[in-house]
């Protein structure tokens, strides 16, 4: 089974609109961690926010915050007052503390272009 | 402060070659992790080098292998280098008790023909 997953492929949004990408995971481990990273097309993954299993509170850094439902297994990335800049691959990952420890499990990634 | 350098930035191989690739961490930073990422594909762990060990792998075969040195920095080394070998190459670095903290290199594109 897929550790990570996300759905959407693509994604389009108005400029200064939010957007919601979407993540689902799997893991039997009670503690582990949430993040999402950002891959413009120079290649590098910028990270971008994180949660962990037992944060009771959904994290949120500047425009960027992650909708965590523990119950559904998902943690959903929403960016809002999109910019131009924001265009770029998006990536879910999950780190387990106990099953795989130090292996970070990618999802196949959400195209995210945002329309000026 | 620099962060995670890799080198080369680019690199043509030809089938049945070796390759080395290498990585610096970021100042501070003790561990370093390496991730293949296919073209269109999420980036997929290879393994994680602590003191100069190989702490964890992921599924790769044993064509691949990697060194870590005294002050960190580390090298990827792939042989026999198959068609399907070619992706991004990222590198990661964090401290070790560090459970948030990674941060990624700019990555090395190879490509196999």
């Amino acid at each position: 089974a897929q550790k990570i997953t996300q759905t959407q492929p693509g994604m389009f949004v108005q400029e200064k609109e939010a957007v919601t990408l979407d993540c689902t995971y799997d893991t039997s481990d009670q503690s582990y961690g949430l993040f999402w990273y950002k891959q413009p097309s120079s290649g590098e993954m910028i990270f971008l926010i994180y949660q962990g299993s037992y944060d009771e509170q959904n994290a949120t850094e500047g425009r960027y915050s992650l909708n965590f439902q523990k119950a559904r297994k998902s943690a959903n990335l929403v960016i809002s007052a999109s910019q131009l800049g924001d265009s770029a691959m998006y990536f879910c990952a999950m780190r387990e503390a106990y099953n795989t420890g130090n292996q970070f499990y990618f999802g196949t990634g959400t195209s995210l272009t945002v329309i000026p | 402060d620099a962060g995670v350098t890799q080198s080369p930035t680019h690199l043509i191989k030809t089938r049945g070659q070796q390759v080395t690739l290498r990585c610096s961490p970021k100042s501070g930073h003790d561990t370093v992790s390496w991730y293949q990422q296919a073209l269109g594909q999420g980036p997929q762990f290879i393994f994680q080098y602590y003191e100069e060990e190989e702490r964890q792998r992921g599924n790769f075969p044993d064509r691949f292998s990697g060194h870590q040195f005294p002050n960190y920095s580390s090298e990827l080394n792939v042989n026999a280098l198959l068609l399907g070998d070619s992706a991004l190459y990222l590198c990661a670095s964090s401290p070790d008790r560090g459970w948030v903290e990674q941060y990624f290199g700019p990555g090395t594109r190879l490509t196999v023909t």
